[in-house]
């Protein structure tokens, strides 16, 4: 079945600061990819998404883009902030019934 | 758009008791909803996924008759938890996608505490 990979956390950055988290995936076929994040207390939301090879989501500052020779979905940020503190979930989900797959979550700190 | 509602937020129950947990679609009409669990500090596991008129189909693992699913309508699915231990402490996490829908919307969740 589709496996994910996360970079491991905590990721403690300072404000302002440049955000890799990795993420690479295994897959039948071609996925669509997504990026969710859990803010503290509260439930999944999307940030982003791809849909094929070389796409690139971006929200909110974040941007990903779909890379299949290398079966990553980076996600990236120019200059974090404190608000974006959370738990980032990377998540391939299969063609056929759509269902998602979750990487273990990275957490984020950041620091003024 | 797109909002999904769990009930109840929170529950604590007793060793042998059921418990059921309703998801709902408020703006959407969902044919297939999604029941997740997350253990404290880690990943969503991918608990059964159900289609409305159909039995749910479980993941490996995952005992049917221990968690029953049940989507009866486009807008509602419900979880429950029989005889619930307390092993099955947990945060259950539904979604939701409707017909042209890519995306899945995730409910708040439900933790459950059992004694």
């Amino acid at each position: 079945g589709d496996s994910v990979t996360q970079m491991e956390g905590p990721v403690t950055l300072s404000e302002e600061a440049f955000l890799t988290i990795n993420c690479t995936y295994t897959a039948t076929g071609y996925p669509s990819l997504f990026w969710y994040v859990q803010y503290p207390g509260e439930g999944l939301q999307l940030l982003l998404k791809a849909t094929k090879a070389d796409d690139k989501g971006s929200n909110k500052g974040f941007e990903a883009t779909y890379r299949k020779e290398t079966t990553s979905f980076h996600l990236e940020k120019g200059s974090v902030q404190v608000s974006d503190s959370a738990v980032y979930f990377c998540a391939p989900s299969d063609t056929g019934r759509r269902a998602l797959t979750f990487g273990s979550g990275t957490r984020l700190q950041v620091q003024p | 758009g797109a909002v999904v509602s769990q009930h109840p937020s929170r529950v604590i129950c007793k060793s042998g008791t059921s418990v059921k947990i309703e998801c709902r679609s408020l703006d959407f009409q969902a044919t297939t909803m999604f029941w997740y669990r997350q253990f404290p500090k880690q990943s969503l596991m991918l608990m059964a996924t159900s289609n409305e008129g159909s039995k749910a189909t479980y993941e490996q693992g995952v005992e049917k008759d221990k968690f029953l699913i049940n989507h009866a309508s486009l807008t509602l699915s419900t979880l429950t938890v029989t005889s619930a231990h307390p092993e099955d402490s947990s945060f259950y996490i539904c979604s939701a996608r409707g017909t042209a829908r890519e995306n899945q919307y995730f409910g708040p969740g439900t933790r459950l505490l059992v004694l």
